[in-house]
């Protein structure tokens, strides 16, 4: 079975801390993404990796950066954490374009 | 653009069926998908079409593939209460790799 590990489910860290999210995935995909969920607003694509040390933002990056120095690893940084970046993270990877993505369990971001 | 538009509540009674509809806007998409989230997991992936299909029928589930108004819609026939979630549409559009969701359709199944 595909795994996507997420280092952490839950996380409460202060605003202007440097934060950050882990994600591993165990079959050797190409691709890798960051989502925030929030109600109302669904999946928001942060950044996605389609190779090591290659990134693309998404839709919402800012605020945000990443890291893929290793094919199973894709980190998700956030500078400096403000209370707008309360949310749900979730990870996701997959062979490449077109096949299906396969999610971790999230991690529950709170800034105070 | 890219935009992926549903509705965010649908509510049903168990056995009957149930339809979750989505626009989309980039009608150069070469798959569609479904995806379901049960509560406190992450997403699974629960069928998808490929672009130059109307319709795929999986057991319960049928999908409805309009592409004219760019219109996807998931059937679940006789609709039980473990198919209570959130169900999201989601495209790639251009085949850029972008995975981009709509909202979410949180399905309430009532006993």
């Amino acid at each position: 079975d595909v795994k996507v590990t997420q280092s952490s489910r839950y996380l409460v860290k202060r605003t202007g801390e440097k934060v950050f999210l882990e994600c591993v995935q165990d079959m050797d995909h190409e691709n890798m993404f960051w989502y925030r969920q929030d109600p109302g607003l669904g999946l928001r694509l942060i950044y996605f990796s389609y190779d090591v040390k290659m990134k693309e933002k998404g839709d919402i990056p800012e605020g945000y950066s990443v890291s893929r120095e290793k094919k199973e690893r894709f980190s998700l940084i956030l500078e400096s954490a403000s209370t707008n970046q309360t949310s749900m993270y979730l990870c996701a990877s997959s062979w490449t374009v077109n096949t299906e993505a396969f999610f971790g369990q999230g991690t529950r971001l709170t800034v105070v | 653009g890219e935009d992926v538009e549903q509705s965010l509540f649908l509510s049903v009674r168990e056995g009957d069926s149930s339809v979750i509809n989505c626009t989309y806007t980039d009608s150069s998409s070469t798959y569609l998908y479904w995806y379901k989230q049960e509560p406190g997991a992450g997403l699974q992936l629960l069928t998808y079409i490929f672009s130059n299909m109307d319709m795929k029928q999986d057991q319960r589930l049928t999908v409805l593939l309009n592409k004219k108004d760019k219109h996807l819609s998931l059937r679940i026939a006789d609709t039980q209460t473990g198919d209570s979630a959130i169900y999201f549409c989601a495209e790639i559009p251009g085949n850029t790799g972008k995975l981009i969701f709509g909202q979410g359709t949180t399905l309430q199944v009532k006993p």
